[in-house]
């Protein structure tokens, strides 16, 4: 089955403690990305990947790290992480042709930063 | 850049129709998305309009004015699983990235009532 996994898809921590939400598909799309969701903001991209190995800020990436070292991976990393952060966390995917890339989005992490 | 307008909330009958608008400034244009999103839960693909016109895809269409940076979904027969968010999704060609980057709208969030 085609899909987007993330883990944990539930997080309570501290500010300060540095944590990994992991992100996988299954679909061997070039294009992955994380998106943040607050109440009345929308979805706001922190980082994407056109590929492995290349990755570029979003709209929103200060706070967060990622890396792309396959293609099936992208890991947003939270060096130390403050309450503003407090969040709810997509990765999605997409093929990187033009006319196809409708994204496909994992099913989120609720992330509490105390 | 981009900007992209969508109301913030809009309540319907059941069995009514309702029609949520969607207005963008963007260069680049690339394609135009709505995806549907229940309360915790991953957005999920609706439809995508690249050209003017008018989408149907069973209760739901979408339309698209390219020269009005202007798109509507319109959904029909509203039954009660419709109550969601509904997202704006505007694709944008990025020359230095070589690729598309999608920004998103706040979202329209949809009651559906007896």
């Amino acid at each position: 089955e085609a899909q987007v996994t993330q883990n944990p898809r539930y997080l309570i921590t501290v500010t300060g403690k540095k944590l990994t939400v992991t992100c996988s598909q299954n679909m061997n799309h070039e294009y992955m990305s994380w998106y943040r969701q607050d109440p009345g903001l929308g979805l706001r991209q922190i980082y994407y990947s056109m590929n492995v190995e290349v990755t570029d800020k979003g709209d929103v990436p200060e706070g967060y790290k990622v890396s792309r070292k396959e293609k099936r991976n992208f890991p947003l990393i939270l060096e130390s992480p403050s309450p503003n952060q407090t969040s709810l966390y997509f990765c999605a995917s997409s093929s990187r042709s033009i006319e196809a890339d409708t994204q496909y989005f994992g099913p989120g992490t609720r992330l509490t930063v105390l | 850049g981009q900007n992209i307008d969508q109301p913030t909330e809009m309540t319907a009958t059941e069995g009514a129709i309702v029609q949520i608008n969607c207005t963008y400034q963007t260069s680049g244009f690339n394609g135009l998305f709505w995806y549907q999103q229940h309360a915790g839960e991953a957005p999920t693909f609706l439809s995508y309009n690249v050209l003017d016109g008018l989408e149907e895809k069973g209760r739901f269409s979408s339309f698209l004015s390219r020269s009005k940076g202007y798109s509507y979904l319109l959904l029909k027969e509203l039954q009660m699983k419709d109550s969601a968010s509904y997202l704006c999704a505007v694709r944008e060609w990025e020359i230095k990235a070589a690729g598309n980057k999608l920004t998103f709208g706040g979202g329209t969030r949809v009651l559906v009532k007896p």
